[in-house]
């Protein structure tokens, strides 16, 4: 089946730090990769997607590269935001209908 | 255009107690789904749907009922809750399979 794991967190970075989460997937077939993020109190939202391998997806300064040789999915941004602050989670979906998400990154971003 | 809207964003119930979460979409999407957000475990699949008169279950469906009557409307339904029901639970919908899926605000449903 399909699987998706990310770096446990939480995470808390400082002001204009560079921020890095790991995902890795299993997947049957050629899924499309998502990053969602949380804002608190709120529901999730669409961050970036890839939709095939080496389709980088970007949006808000975060960056993701699909990698299937590395069955991976990487989100970066260069300079984090106290308004970055949030959970973050990786997703994919395979022909199914279906996400299969990852457990979360909690990031916290300290002024 | 309202995207996906729950209803209640709040509940309390006791053990045992019945009640429907509402969910309503207004953008016409075919696939719609029901999860629930843990703590350390992420978002989990309870039930689906990938039109109006099909309902599928997902990965952790027990406990809980769904119809889809409407392409808008696909409600969950606690026939009755039990305190491992307490959780975040999320309605999404999305044109297709590989598309960018749209979340409500969510229901936070605590079961004593």
């Amino acid at each position: 089946g399909n699987s998706v794991t990310q770096m446990e967190g939480p995470v808390t970075l400082s002001e204009e730090a560079f921020l890095t989460i790991n995902c890795t997937y299993t997947a049957t077939g050629y899924p499309s990769l998502f990053w969602y993020v949380q804002y608190p109190g709120e529901g999730l939202q669409l961050l970036l997607k890839a939709t095939k391998a080496d389709d980088k997806g970007s949006n808000k300064g975060f960056e993701a590269t699909y990698r299937k040789e590395t069955t991976s999915f990487h989100l970066e941004k260069g300079s984090v935001q106290v308004s970055d602050s949030a959970v973050y989670f990786c997703a994919l979906s395979d022909n199914d209908y279906k996400l299969s998400f990852g457990a979360g990154t909690t990031v916290t971003v300290r002024a | 255009n309202a995207g996906v809207t729950q209803t209640p964003k709040f509940q309390v119930l006791k053990t045992g107690q019945s009640m429907t979460l509402q969910c309503a979409q207004d953008m016409n999407h075919e696939y719609m789904s029901w999860y629930r957000q843990d703590p350390g475990m992420g978002l989990r699949l309870i039930h689906y749907s990938v039109g109006a008169g099909i309902t599928d279950q997902g990965e952790v469906p027990n406990g809980y009922n769904v119809s889809r009557s409407t392409t808008e409307d696909f409600p969950l339904r606690l026939l009755s809750a039990a305190p491992s029901q307490t959780s975040v639970y999320f309605c999404a919908s999305s044109e297709g399979d590989l598309t960018e899926a749209f979340f409500g605000q969510g229901t936070r449903l605590t079961v004593v």
